[in-house]
């Protein structure tokens, strides 16, 4: 089956410690997206990248990084310099950089 | 700036009640609206794509229509499997191709 997985589906982190979501698509999509969603909030964009070996921040980039070595593969590694990490992280891809995105099942992370 | 903004918040219906959701847009130059099914816990469930007024799409029960401002979503006759928060999302024609997402419906259908 065709598809966007990511993975953990639940993390938890300590304060102060880097912690990685994966995203792994196999749709042969070329644009992949991060974003995050907080309750009473619509979705912000953290990063995107339309090709492999290129991305561009998003609107809320600050305390996050990306690579995108791979076209299958757009992980997000949020740092301890983000200072309210506990959130709903959603991957996405698109075939082009237009049209519909879809969408993975989401990591919920929480920091304790 | 680009925008998006979903009313209502939330939504009840009785099942088979029919409604509509609203998604109003300001945007430069519309590339494109779309229409996901979010349950709770879970990533966007995609719907319908919508590229120019007057364009409509229909899937099972629902049925999304596209003007120059804004996008309805219509439920007919809804069923509490239809209860879920429904996004609205834009595409400009400007700037760096990235999805602008309304806050969401909330909606419960009560059997």
């Amino acid at each position: 089956d065709g598809g966007i997985t990511q993975s953990p589906k639940y993390l938890f982190r300590k304060e102060g410690q880097n912690v990685t979501l994966s995203c792994e698509q196999n749709l042969n999509h070329d644009a992949m997206y991060w974003y995050r969603q907080d309750p009473g909030q619509g979705l912000r964009l953290i990063y995107y990248s339309q090709i492999v070996n290129d991305f561009q921040k998003g609107d809320i980039a600050e305390g996050y990084s990306v690579s995108r070595e791979k076209k299958e593969s757009f992980p997000l590694t949020v740092t301890s310099a983000q200072k309210n990490p506990t959130a709903f992280y959603l991957c996405a891809s698109s075939i082009r950089r237009a049209g519909e995105a879809f969408f993975g099942q989401g990591t919920r992370l929480t920091v304790v | 700036e680009d925008q998006v903004t979903q009313s209502p918040e939330a939504l009840r219906l009785q099942e088979g009640e029919s409604s509509s959701l609203n998604c109003s847009y300001t945007v430069s130059g519309l590339r494109g609206l779309f229409w996901y099914r979010q349950d709770p816990g879970k990533g966007p469930e995609f719907l319908f794509t919508l590229y120019s007024a007057g364009e409509e799409k229909e899937k099972e029960r629902l049925k999304a229509t596209l003007t120059k401002k804004e996008s309805f979503l219509h439920i007919t006759a809804p069923k509490p499997e239809d209860s879920a928060t429904y996004l609205c999302a834009v595409q400009a024609t400007s700037g760096t191709y990235k999805y602008i997402f309304g806050t969401g419906t909330r909606l419960k259908v009560l059997a």
